[in-house]
């Protein structure tokens, strides 16, 4: 069954990096996903795909401190220079036979 | 730049059919490489994918959760793709979405959003 697996929670300081982990359930390892960022009150916003072979693509108008990567069934969103910003929830979301589906996903807070 | 925007009741009553129209303005519904998705977000909670189909309205995928309550449907004159779920209970309250989806012989990932539309269900 597939499935995507988020930690609830992050947390990084203001300037610094943070990594974001989105994991493939068993046998899905080749999927690819797709980030999403939630900023408090609005609507979702697409950030990029991700590949399993860890290249990415991502939307109109995403900062470079943004980027993607992979290892094995587990799929990276990396933030650098840390935006007060940035503090949002973050979703990963894959797509298989039929049907799409979402994370549960992160709450990154900025410290 | 394409936008999307949802509209419809606010409220709904318990046992009824909640209806949602997603208005496409900036790029053409009718595009080969897309699908129309919603997806919807109770308070507090995470994203949950309702369903997705391409502009001829023949091909489409529904969450199986929800399956038996929704139907969508799509009207290339009007560019503008609905939802319609029946039966409807306090668990459906929630914020819907309306997004389009890259992908060309199956919808894959949510490439631009809608704002979201908050519906309640109560009597």
């Amino acid at each position: 069954q597939l499935v995507l697996t988020q930690s609830p929670s992050a947390s990084a300081s203001l300037g610094a990096s943070v990594r974001l982990t989105c994991t493939l359930s068993s046998g899905h390892r080749t999927y690819a996903i797709a980030w999403h960022q939630q900023q408090p009150e609005k609507g979702p916003r697409y950030l990029m795909k991700v590949n399993s072979d860890g290249s990415h693509s991502k939307g109109d108008e995403i900062p470079d401190r943004f980027s993607g990567s992979s290892s094995g069934a587990e799929r990276y969103l990396v933030i650098s220079s840390l935006h007060s910003e940035d503090e949002a929830d973050y979703y990963c979301q894959t797509w298989g036979t039929d049907i799409q589906m979402f994370g549960g996903g992160t709450k990154l807070t900025v410290l | 730049q394409l936008q999307l925007q949802e509209s419809g009741p606010g409220l709904v009553k318990p046992s009824e059919t909640l209806s949602l129209t997603c208005n496409v303005s900036g790029g053409s519904i009718s595009g080969d490489s897309y699908y129309w998705g919603w997806i919807r977000q109770p308070p507090g909670k995470g994203l949950e994918w309702i369903g997705s189909l391409y502009y001829s309205g023949s091909t489409y995928y529904y969450n199986p959760s929800l399956k038996s309550r929704v139907a969508m449907s799509v009207d290339t004159s009007k560019n503008h793709y609905s939802l319609r779920l029946s039966s409807v209970t306090a668990a459906d309250t929630a914020i819907y979405y309306c997004a389009r989806c890259s992908g060309f012989s199956s919808p894959n990932y949510f490439d631009h959003w809608g704002q979201g539309t908050l519906v309640t269900v109560s009597s």
